[in-house]
């Protein structure tokens, strides 16, 4: 059974970067997706891309394109997302997500406990 | 991307009730759809995956149906613990795409 260890909350300014990362136990980390969804205060779920590790290409979101970069390292079997150019609407929990099918439509999903990122001056 | 639309956006209602949630696509997704519970400060738990597919360990009182753009997910009697936000998610194609959610309160 898959488990997701995110690192810890943080704090950036606007403007600033964040980086996240997701530590997954088990040997399929490789061939499994690797969701990011994040949650603002209020608002609903929003997926922001994925990536197959044992393909390497992510897919992302249109709303995030540029923005953000997801990538995978098979050797510490850890996902990351990093986000760039950070404004106060993107203060939210980031998630990530394990599932063994793209787009999760076998409902095999394994979340990670979330991190909170929050931007303010 | 395919738009999901859900509705009520919330609702009240009493332990024992009977709830109906419903979730439109903007276009056929066949069965390829998923129901999620959220609670605060918990992560997303997925409940039905594949439309109307119980995921294993989530109690029988929920059930989903729906196939091309109208789904339905029926809490059969409300419990405490059901009280929560629930969500559909399309997993046809990328983007995967969520529902707005729909609240589940006490009355």
């Amino acid at each position: 059974q898959v488990q997701l260890v995110q690192s810890g909350a943080e704090v950036r300014k606007p403007g600033s970067s964040v980086k996240v990362s997701c530590r997954a136990s088990g040997d399929t980390f490789s061939r499994y997706a690797i969701n990011w969804v994040r949650q603002a205060p209020g608002q609903g779920l929003e997926w922001m891309g994925e990536i197959i590790p044992i393909f390497g290409t992510p897919k992302y979101a249109q709303h995030f394109q540029g923005r953000v970069s997801i990538t995978a390292d098979s050797s510490t079997t850890t996902a990351y997302m990093e986000l760039s150019s950070l404004r106060s609407e993107d203060t939210a929990m980031y998630y990530c997500r394990s599932c063994s099918s793209t787009t999760c439509y076998d409902g095999s999903d394994i979340w990670g406990q979330g991190t909170l990122v929050t931007v303010s001056s | 991307d395919i738009q999901m639309t859900q509705s009520p956006s919330s609702l009240s209602a009493s332990v024992g009730d009977r709830v109906t949630i419903t979730c439109r696509a903007s276009q056929s997704i066949t069965g390829y759809l998923s129901w999620y519970q959220k609670k605060p400060g918990k992560a997303p738990k997925v409940l039905i995956y594949a439309a109307s597919t119980l995921r294993g360990g989530v109690p029988s009182r929920f059930s989903g149906s729906g196939s091309g753009t109208d789904f339905t997910l029926t809490i059969g009697s409300l419990q405490p613990e059901d009280f929560a936000t629930y969500y559909c998610q399309q997993t046809y194609n990328t983007p995967v795409t969520f529902g707005g959610g729909t609240k589940v309160e006490i009355k």
